[in-house]
């Protein structure tokens, strides 16, 4: 079963309102999350590295204060997209570093959410 | 910055041949992550390999790493339909530390089976 979970799967939202969207780590701490964005028919790009306790890293190019992360526990990051807008439109995912080895699972699994569908209109 | 490139691109093969994908880096790689994606949903975590040399396989897919040519190859045995889906190799920027993790990726492999 799924070891990441998203929430919500999609969301429509009107223009210039914000949308949170969830990434929890069901079974395993996770100090560390990451949240990517996918266009249509491309790879993941890595928008930042989500740190419990901490502010998050933000790769080049990335507004923080557009889109806004929280880690406020080891098992749950937010990521808030501030005053959407319709070019924001874009599937959204993270992914949780598993650091210990559990049962048949070993250390440093890098699993990723289900995902997050945001159209903004 | 790292690069993956991926070949091929996109492969179409009949039910039950054999099959390969090839992830190349610009750079030394700390370890490949293999996933599969269906278009808009989350990755299927396949593989993960750490060392030089290594190769793992579950079921009919295997996955070699060759850290001195800087690449990975997965490889899928008398493939199904069910195998078909994007398939994607990611390659963590550093050797470890708590911000292991962050992943770049290659553009990805679209596979068709075909029944």
């Amino acid at each position: 079963g799924a070891v990441v979970s998203q929430h919500p799967s999609w969301v429509i939202c009107k223009s210039g309102t914000s949308v949170k969207i969830e990434c929890r780590s069901l079974d395993f701490q996770a100090t560390t999350m990451f949240w990517y964005r996918q266009f249509p028919k491309q790879s993941l790009m890595l928008m930042a590295t989500s740190n419990e306790g901490s502010k998050a890293t933000y790769e080049q190019g990335v507004e923080k204060d557009k889109f806004l992360i929280n880690h406020a526990s080891l098992t749950l990051s937010t990521l808030t997209v501030t005053s959407a807008h319709p070019e924001d439109s874009s599937f959204y995912i993270c992914s949780a570093r598993d650091r210990w080895s559990t049962g048949n699972r070993a250390g440093n699994t890098i699993y990723f959410g289900e995902g997050s569908w945001l159209t903004v209109v | 910055s790292q690069e993956l490139e991926q070949s091929p691109q996109s492969l179409i093969v009949q039910e039950g041949k054999n099959l390969t994908i090839n992830c190349t880096s610009s750079k030394t790689l700390y370890g490949l992550y293999w996933y599969k994606q269906k278009y808009g949903e989350g990755l299927i975590f396949l593989m993960m390999l750490q060392k030089g040399g290594e190769e793992k396989s579950h079921e009919k897919i295997t996955a070699k790493l060759d850290e001195k040519k800087q690449q990975s190859s997965l490889h899928i045995t008398a493939s199904q339909p069910s195998h078909a889906g994007i398939y994607l190799c990611g390659a963590p920027s550093n050797a470890g530390g708590t911000s292991y993790g962050k992943l770049t990726f290659g553009q990805g492999t679209i596979l068709t089976v075909h029944p």
